[in-house]
């Protein structure tokens, strides 16, 4: 059973451009969760989401950002326009219930240059 | 609001001591705590999480305990390694949630 795959696992982009993050929840799971890591800070909880529908995305910024977990594929985080404070690792975690152990990716570090 | 705190916020010793790793937590309605292991430019690891009925949980040379009434737990290294190397976070659910609240972590250099 292959754990959370998220990719790619480094992202480059120029200010402007749109970054797209992409999570592969573990099989049998269909909670999934996306936080991100701030050079020096700890993780924060962004958004939360089962499979069509976003449960909660009050820790997401309210401009540029959006995610989606569609009926087939992987979870999406999608930062349009980005700028040089989105550089950050962002993280995947899933789990088969709501408050069940939640299992982390590896991340993607996204760099805006 | 759930708050969390590790200390020490980093800590270098020498191989082969015993570590002792603090959070703090400011809710103490949780369901579990989880403490992870992060290598530089690297994911989380899950090492131990503890359930709100359990006081400790072991895995090889790692002991973590849970005093949920104190909102507190300690991550207790044993013969620490130089592979040992790296931040060790710990994370409680915000009030029974699913959102997992993150300490900054601390920070450890086993020196061989």
């Amino acid at each position: 059973n292959a754990g959370v795959m998220q990719n790619p696992r480094h992202l480059v982009r120029r200010r402007g451009q749109e970054a797209r993050l992409r999570c592969s929840p573990m099989k049998g799971h269909s909670h999934v969760y996306w936080y991100r890591q701030l050079p020096e800070e700890g993780l924060k909880f962004m958004v939360y989401l089962q499979k069509e529908n976003i449960i909660d995305e009050s820790g997401m910024p309210k401009e540029r950002f959006s995610a989606e977990f569609p009926k087939e594929g992987p979870s999406i985080l999608r930062i349009q326009q980005v700028v040089r404070g989105d550089s950050a690792a962002y993280f995947c975690a899933s789990s088969p219930e709501a408050n069940t152990e939640a299992f982390f990716g590896q991340g993607t570090r996204l760099t805006v240059v | 609001k759930q708050e969390v705190t590790q200390i020490p916020a980093a800590l270098s010793v020498p191989e082969g001591e015993n570590l002792v790793l603090n959070c703090s937590f400011t809710d103490s309605a949780i369901y579990n705590l989880q403490w992870f292991r992060q290598d530089p430019g690297k994911g989380l690891t899950s090492l131990l999480l503890i359930q709100s009925s359990q006081r400790e949980q072991t895995s090889g040379r790692l002991n973590a305990s849970l005093d949920k009434s104190s909102g507190r737990s300690t991550l207790y290294i044993a013969a620490s390694q130089p592979g040992d190397s790296a931040t060790y976070l710990c994370a409680v659910p915000e009030g029974g949630t699913y959102k997992y609240i993150f300490g900054t972590g601390t920070r450890l250099k086993v020196l061989a």
